[in-house]
């Protein structure tokens, strides 16, 4: 069972603006610690998304963005295409566990 | 570009040991995190340790009792064992690359490698 809460799911039509929310607690998120996000097509590893709360990777389109704000961070894909049928997961360090923790992950869906 | 590559066998018996090889190439596993992370068909991600090149190791303590990371810096890999497996332990297992500093994030991972445990 995850320390990191996010929705099961998500959708919206091609075009739309989609968030997903990454739930945490005074150990992992709310202390300080970054959250990363993971995009993990059918069938492949996953791939670096959002780094350091906000920051893209080189080739990540500027469609997805990242924030944090108190014990939770939160994805946005601005411009929902099909391509970006996929899971999405956030992963942040906690210190009560003193390791890494992935969000229980979410499926985004293009109506 | 940094490539990493999971081996080992895809069929363990159960109460065996798991044994997985992670070959980097296209970099120096030098100056670096490296981690294992798996995830059980139709489920999330796990992370299951981390190695740094000197041997240093961090494991999640759900695990830590069965798990070994260890690091073969000639050869640019790093492995890890899992013993006394169940079927609970059958899953896509992956390798992934942290920064410098601390593993953080994984920002290069391997394709990932099945492994299922029969009794």
């Amino acid at each position: 069972q995850s320390v990191l809460t996010q929705p099961p799911s998500v959708s919206g039509a091609p075009g739309q603006r989609v968030t997903i929310s990454c739930t945490g607690s005074s150990s992992n998120i709310g202390a300080g610690y970054d959250v990363n996000w993971y995009q993990q097509l059918p069938g492949t590893a996953p791939k670096l998304l959002i780094y350091g709360n906000s920051n893209r990777p080189s080739g990540v389109p500027d469609r997805f963005s990242g924030s944090k704000s108190g014990t939770s961070g939160s994805l946005a894909i601005t411009g929902l295409q099909a391509e970006d049928e996929a899971d999405y997961y956030c992963q942040s360090y906690d210190s009560s566990l003193s390791g890494y923790v992935f969000g229980t992950g979410t499926k985004v869906t293009a109506l | 570009q940094v490539q990493l590559q999971e081996s080992g066998p895809g069929l363990v018996k159960a109460s065996e040991t798991l044994s997985l090889t992670c070959t980097v190439s296209g970099g120096s596993i030098r100056s670096y995190y490296w981690s294992w992370i798996r995830q059980p068909p139709g489920k999330g991600l796990e992370w299951i340790g981390y190695i740094y090149d000197s041997g240093s190791t961090n494991y999640n303590p759900s695990l830590k009792s069965r798990v070994t990371i260890s690091v073969d810096t000639p050869k640019n890999q790093f492995s890890l064992k899992l013993s006394s497996v169940t079927a609970a332990d059958t899953a896509v297992y992956y390798c992934a690359r942290g920064s410098s500093s601390g593993w953080y994030r994984g920002d290069y991972w391997g394709q990932g490698t099945l492994v299922t445990v029969s009794s």
